[in-house]
């Protein structure tokens, strides 16, 4: 089974640029979720999807942010205007259900730079 | 609320000395706890995870973890620490009321194994 696939690795944008970072959950999951870390912080919830549904965009830190699912297969995640403090390791996870018994599988994650 | 607090952001050990990776976490409601681990360019695996079973947790790897309520920890270790073991480690907290599956990450400790 393939895993979570996120796409780019890295990407190094100047402030003010629009970036775009796309997820690939395992074939099946419903539920996808996206994390941040930022550095020297701690890795904090973003936002869940069920399907295509947004079930919890909580974890937004702003307006500049837009997470989509259409389809309810991969997810993108843009960043508009980037700016500095947006910098930090992108994740994402998807899971079967949402018991616990239903664990979360990590992407690898995406690398923002900001400069 | 829940939070999650990783006492040592760093520690060292030799090959074939034991590991142990402390953490604290607090709850409004009974907590499902879970260590993750990152290796260097890789995404967040799951180790092992406490449900309300049995308070001592084996994981992979030779890992295991001791769920104390009095105490609210949930501390991981391992007998005899392998090369491979260097990586960051996330101790988490899921409430079990919680919708979905948000987690709260600690700030995680990076290991670091001396041959």
């Amino acid at each position: 089974e393939a895993g979570v696939t996120q796409f780019p690795s890295h990407s190094v944008i100047e402030k003010g640029q629009t970036v775009t970072l796309r997820c690939d959950p395992i074939s099946g999951h419903d539920n996808l979720y996206w994390y941040r870390r930022v550095m020297g912080k701690e890795i904090k919830f973003l936002l869940h999807f069920v399907k295509e549904s947004k079930q919890d965009e909580s974890g937004m830190p702003n307006n500049r942010f837009l997470a989509e699912r259409t389809g309810g297969t991969y997810s993108t995640l843009k960043v508009q205007p980037a700016e500095l403090e947006d910098s930090g390791v992108y994740f994402c996870a998807s899971s079967s259900g949402q018991g616990i018994n239903s664990p979360l599988h990590f992407g690898n994650g995406t690398r923002l730079t900001v400069t | 609320a829940q939070s999650v607090t990783q006492l040592d952001s760093h520690v060292s050990v030799s090959e074939g000395t034991p590991v142990l990776l402390r953490c604290n976490y607090s709850s409004s409601y009974s907590p499902s706890l879970f260590w993750y681990v990152q290796h260097p360019n890789k995404g967040l695996q799951l180790l092992l995870k406490y449900t309300s079973a049995a308070t001592l947790v084996k994981g992979i790897n030779g890992f295991e973890a001791e769920f104390k309520k009095s105490e609210t920890s949930f501390h991981l270790t391992k007998p005899s620490a392998h090369m491979s073991d260097a990586a960051e480690y996330f101790c988490v907290v899921r409430a079990i009321k919680a919708a979905g599956n948000k987690l709260t990450f600690g700030g995680g400790t990076r290991v670091l194994v001396k041959p």
